[in-house]
């Protein structure tokens, strides 16, 4: 029973350029959202968050759009940069239970 | 926040051993939890370690084959019993930390096990 679907396993962009991840979910009492980022060999670090009473939410160069009546949220990195390369993983939350995405592998190319 | 120290980083067992994974957190924490992430899949809870009595494991997932120690509220340990292949993947321990509405995730580096 996957409640959170990343589509896209994987995306390649070129620096400087937007990149776009996307996420659904199924699960309507999901009230929290988060990204997180893994580089290899490091365990996934947490990099922006949105709560369900928000449909945007920015920090620098990431940006993450909720909505909830698609059950759809996205982040976007603007501009991309090389090290920006990393697995993004989805994740949501509701009353303590968190459930990821199986993650995107995101390439930036120079 | 919190900084989780986790090893080993990675092994490489035979079929049929067991293999002691631990993680150390450098602040006390009430919720600490094990993660399993299968080649291109999502990561997967396995059971939440509680301090002090037994932990609370997910469908899907047994003590007998995944033992779970919690003795104080820095350190944890995970054991993957009889291993088979199968069980060749990346085991991450993570602590929740909560600072007013939001809750965060704070992951160890991982234990990459790979089974002959």
């Amino acid at each position: 029973d996957q409640q959170v679907k990343q589509n896209s396993p994987s995306l390649s962009v070129q620096e400087g350029r937007i990149s776009i991840l996307n996420c659904d979910y199924t699960n309507s009492m999901f009230d929290y959202f988060l990204w997180y980022k893994k580089y290899p060999a490091e365990g996934p670090t947490f990099l922006i968050s949105i709560s369900s009473i928000k449909d945007k939410n920015e920090d620098g160069r990431f940006t993450v759009f909720l909505n909830k009546s698609a059950k759809h949220l996205s982040l976007h990195i603007v501009p991309s940069q090389p090290g920006d390369s990393a697995v993004y993983f989805c994740a949501a939350s509701a009353n303590n239970d968190m459930r990821f995405g199986a993650g995107t592998r995101l390439t930036v190319k120079p | 926040s919190a900084v989780i120290s986790q090893k080993p980083s990675r092994d490489i067992c035979q079929r049929g051993t067991s293999l002691t994974i631990q993680c150390q957190v450098d602040s006390q924490v009430t919720m600490m939890f094990w993660y399993r992430q299968q080649p291109g899949q999502s990561l997967t809870l396995i059971a939440t370690a509680n301090q002090g009595s037994e932990a609370t494991y997910e469908s899907g997932f047994v003590i007998d084959k995944f033992p779970i120690s919690r003795p104080n509220l820095t350190f944890s340990t995970l054991t993957v019993s009889n291993m088979s292949p199968e069980d060749s993947s990346i085991y991450l321990c993570s602590v929740k930390v909560v600072g007013g509405y939001n809750e965060k995730l704070f992951f160890g580096s991982g234990t990459q096990l790979s089974v002959l």
